[in-house]
């Protein structure tokens, strides 16, 4: 089955710094690749997501880039701000809506002011 | 459009008893997947309902089983409840051909 490697376990940024957050995956069957965000006592939200057929997309602060021959991606957050502390899982998929999510172990994200 | 609601939002149970967790999908959405999120890990996939049939399952045992129902909403249910179990579970809703997967708040559940 699926394998997902996310790193690093725990970044700490100064806010307005970037972050970047990377996974990689095992499975080349895979086609969707979503990225959430969990808050404490929540549950994941998505921000952002990417299928296999593009390379990068952006929104607003946000970016995500996807390698298909290495099978790996990254998130990218730019100007961080201190909301954007959190837990941000990356997963994939073959089947985006009727397979299931593989999860990385997470990242934790803490911006200091 | 409403989200993913779950039911109970926190529970404690004894070991061995029987729990059953609730979840509503999100309006439009017609699959239902369960995970479990231990603290510090990333959600671990339990099963998938379709058509009110299960159509996939992860490394849980059959003491984890579930249903789905007409209106697509869906219940987990665990006997025989171990400590290990104490953990936040999620529901997942979506839609079959569309990109994105809509997550509950969770259920924590402790096992004591």
């Amino acid at each position: 089955g699926e394998n997902v490697e996310q790193h690093p376990s725990t970044l700490s940024v100064q806010e307005g710094d970037s972050a970047v957050i990377k996974c990689t995956y095992s499975d080349s069957a895979s086609n969707y690749f979503p990225w959430y965000k969990q808050e404490l006592g929540k549950g994941p939200q998505l921000i952002i997501d990417i299928r296999s057929n593009v390379g990068e997309k952006k929104d607003q602060r946000i970016a995500v880039t996807l390698n298909k021959t290495a099978k790996h991606f990254s998130l990218h957050i730019t100007e961080t701000q201190p909301e954007d502390s959190a837990v941000y899982f990356c997963a994939a998929t073959m089947n985006s809506g009727y397979s299931t999510l593989t999860f990385g172990k997470g990242t934790m994200l803490l911006v200091s002011p | 459009e409403t989200g993913v609601t779950q039911s109970p939002t926190h529970l404690i149970k004894t070991r061995g008893q029987q729990v059953t967790l609730r979840c509503s999908s999100q309006s439009g959405h017609n699959t239902v997947s369960w995970y479990q999120q231990a603290l510090g890990q990333g959600p671990q996939f339990i099963f998938q309902y379709y058509r009110e049939e299960e159509n996939g399952r992860g490394n849980f045992p059959p003491r984890f089983s579930g249903l789905q129902f007409p209106n697509y909403s869906s219940e987990l249910n665990v006997n025989a409840l171990e400590l290990d179990d104490s953990a936040l579970y999620l529901c997942a809703s979506s839609l079959v051909g569309q990109d994105g997967y809509t997550f509950g708040s969770g259920t924590r559940l402790t096992v004591v």
